[in-house]
């Protein structure tokens, strides 16, 4: 069956511009994350949605990032103003529910120049 | 998992070995662990998952170990395969809370 599709799967994009990743979860999964992985390091939680609400935003690294999931399936990441040090790999994962094993997409690479 | 730094841990093994992965975890309240497996420009693969009350759950050529007095987890591979050359990652969680990811172990499968 299907699995977690995110896209674009690689977006570079000048400093100080606007970008969006969108991530489409395995159907029928209610929970979705967002972490974000720098090259040799394990992901990082950026923030949890149950549903159509964000029930965790805790590891959102500052108001430049926020997120959406308005029908509680599809989520979009949004940066605002990106920075260099946004660069890294944004992957999103789903699970059936809470407490239950992540699946995750083969991640968004973004690149800042 | 634990943050330990920038330096990834590499795990040589001989083709038809057993691996042993460590990872250490720093929430005394995580009720639920799971280890991904991650090849090159790929997402996590899940391999296998425990909850907290079981200490240990055996999968096909994989076994998961759990201590909870030390906040100790481990993945035992049996029979490593060139295919199993990959980065492994544990994270824990703890009910209705985001899963914390270590920092990785490099397993490397030498011919």
């Amino acid at each position: 069956g299907a699995g977690v599709s995110q896209t674009p799967s690689n977006k570079v994009t000048e400093k100080g511009k606007y970008v969006e990743l969108r991530c489409d979860p395995i159907s029928g999964h209610t929970a979705l994350y967002w972490y974000r992985q720098s090259l040799g390091q394990g992901p990082e939680f950026l923030i949890y949605f149950q549903g159509t609400g964000a029930a965790d935003d805790s590891g959102l690294p500052n108001d430049r990032f926020f997120a959406v999931r308005p029908e509680g399936s599809v989520s979009t990441l949004k940066i605002q103003r990106t920075e260099r040090g946004d660069s890294a790999v944004y992957l999103c994962a789903s699970g059936e529910a809470e407490n239950s094993p992540l699946h995750f997409g083969n991640g968004t690479r973004l690149t800042v120049t | 998992g634990e943050s330990v730094g920038l330096h990834l841990p590499t795990l040589s093994v001989q083709e038809g070995d057993n691996s042993i992965i460590n990872c250490a975890y720093s929430n005394s309240a995580s009720d639920y662990f799971i280890w991904y497996k991650q090849e090159s420009g790929k997402g996590p693969q899940f391999i296998i998952d425990i909850r907290s009350n079981m200490d240990k759950r055996q999968g096909q050529r994989v076994t998961v170990l759990l201590n909870k007095t030390v906040k100790h987890l481990s993945l035992q591979i049996a029979a490593t395969q060139p295919g199993d050359s990959a980065v492994y990652f544990c994270a824990d969680s703890s009910y209705g809370q985001n899963f914390v990811f270590g920092p990785g172990t490099r397993l490397s499968v030498l011919p």
